[in-house]
């Protein structure tokens, strides 16, 4: 079974850019959430999506923006980037509404803004 | 919201020794404390994970201790090997579906032979 897939692994965009992160759950899985890992420091929650619906989202700005389409893939929008929004952009499947709280990453979207 | 303290931020150990990391957390209706372990630019994976009804969990080399009163859980790893050495997250939730994760910043683990 294919795990969390995201694309892509890396970028590298420049500062008033806007910048587009996919991720794909694993079969089954109906909530994808989102996590900003800054270096040195544990991932932090940005947004969480079930059944199409946001569920959750955490303390970031509203250039932060995502979606999740009928298949339960998701994206994740950034816009007008600055150089703080450099992270490991990590997304996080679970089975949804009966789950009882364990997440499982991809491997992450490395951007770096410029 | 949740906030999780973890520490120490480094830990240094020889191989065959044991460590410990301590994390504490102050949502008294999180019930759910699982520990990632992330080795350089890799996602973090889940090692073990406890949930509130439960005062310790044990998988061969690693132990989860948690004392709901005191608000804090710990990971214990035996017969430390230079494999362990990666970076080791604790994290808590209020273990439902649309819960989400608070992560503590992060033990470094080194490991050395």
């Amino acid at each position: 079974d294919a795990g969390v897939t995201q694309s892509p692994t890396h970028l590298i965009k420049t500062r008033g850019q806007h910048v587009t992160l996919r991720c794909s759950p694993i079969s089954g899985h109906k909530s994808v959430s989102w996590y900003q890992q800054v270096l040195g420091q544990g991932p932090q929650f940005i947004f969480q999506y079930y059944e199409k619906e946001e569920r959750g989202r955490g303390n970031f700005p509203d250039r932060f923006s995502a979606r999740q389409f009928p298949n339960y893939s998701s994206e994740l929008n950034v816009n007008a980037l600055l150089l703080g929004d450099s992270a490991l952009y990590l997304c996080a499947s679970s089975p949804g509404s009966t789950n009882t709280g364990e997440l499982f990453f991809g491997e992450g979207s490395r951007l770096t803004v410029l | 919201g949740e906030n999780v303290e973890q520490h120490p931020s480094t830990l240094s150990v020889q191989e065959g020794d044991s460590a410990v990391i301590k994390c504490t957390y102050s949502d008294s209706a999180s019930n759910y404390f699982p520990w990632y372990k992330q080795e350089l630019g890799k996602r973090p994976q889940l090692i073990i994970d406890i949930r509130s009804n439960v005062g310790e969990k044990k998988d061969q080399r690693i132990a989860v201790t948690l004392n709901k009163t005191a608000k804090h859980f710990s990971l214990h790893i035996t017969e430390t090997q230079p494999e362990d050495s990666a970076v080791y997250f604790c994290a808590a939730s209020r273990g439902s579906g649309y819960s989400t994760l608070t992560f503590g910043k992060g033990t470094m683990l080194l490991v050395s032979p």
